[in-house]
């Protein structure tokens, strides 16, 4: 069965770095999205992503952060400068477009790790 | 207030409990619905879409109410391996829009 797929599974960084997560979406898939989940806290949506542009964001997905799709398969997120509190668990985001039953499937998750 | 709100439990179940979660959500633009389950640290899977007329997949039974803008899912027979959180979810508008989280409640399934 098609995946979405995350590398890496755990990224530790110091306060002030860069960092950039990466997500392969299903292949055939034309919708991709980015959401956190601060460890306790719910899964909140920060962006989605089609066509090569951003379609919606939330308030959370400020100037330090942003997507991009560099080649057919990969979908980037990258944090400009880290902070404390982006520590969290990120996930990416895939859907098809093509049904208005079908809903987004997860990738496993990158845990960032922020001190 | 929160736009999906969820008993956060922990409910504790013997094996073989009938278990209900119900969901509240607050946009009545809101236009599809899902349950996903959640295992400690994993990502979000999807457990069954939700739709007006009910529907069951084996012991999961969905129900979505317009008028109340309630959603419930029923397990019977519980399995240990039931032991999850589960998650609300709707979303809003089109086919391709955000999925809006619930908290997610803890289901502990005991032998």
């Amino acid at each position: 069965e098609p995946e979405v797929t995350q590398t890496p599974s755990h990224q530790v960084t110091q306060m002030g770095q860069e960092v950039i997560l990466r997500c392969v979406p299903i292949s055939n898939h034309l919708y991709f999205y980015w959401y956190r989940q601060i460890l306790g806290q719910k899964v909140e949506f920060l962006v989605s992503f089609y066509n090569n542009e951003i379609s919606e964001k939330s308030e959370i997905f400020d100037d330090q952060f942003s997507v991009e799709r560099p080649d057919g398969s990969n979908f980037t997120l990258k944090i400009r400068s880290t902070k404390l509190e982006d520590s969290a668990m990120y996930f990416c985001a895939s859907h098809s477009g093509t049904s208005s039953t079908d809903t987004q499937y997860f990738g496993p998750g990158t845990r960032l790790t922020v001190l | 207030r929160k736009e999906v709100e969820q008993d956060p439990g922990p409910f504790n179940v013997p094996e073989g409990a009938t278990v209900a979660f119900n969901c509240t959500y607050s946009n009545s633009a809101s236009q599809s619905f899902f349950w996903y389950r959640q295992d400690c640290r994993k990502e979000p899977k999807l457990l069954m879409s939700v739709y007006s007329s009910g529907n069951e997949d084996g012991r999961f039974t969905a129900q979505l109410n317009r008028a109340s803008q309630y959603i419930s899912l029923l397990i019977r027979d519980s399995k240990l391996s039931d032991s999850a959180t589960y998650l609300c979810v709707v979303k809003r508008s089109s086919n391709t829009g955000k999925l809006i989280f619930g908290q997610g409640t803890t289901l502990q399934v005991k032998p």
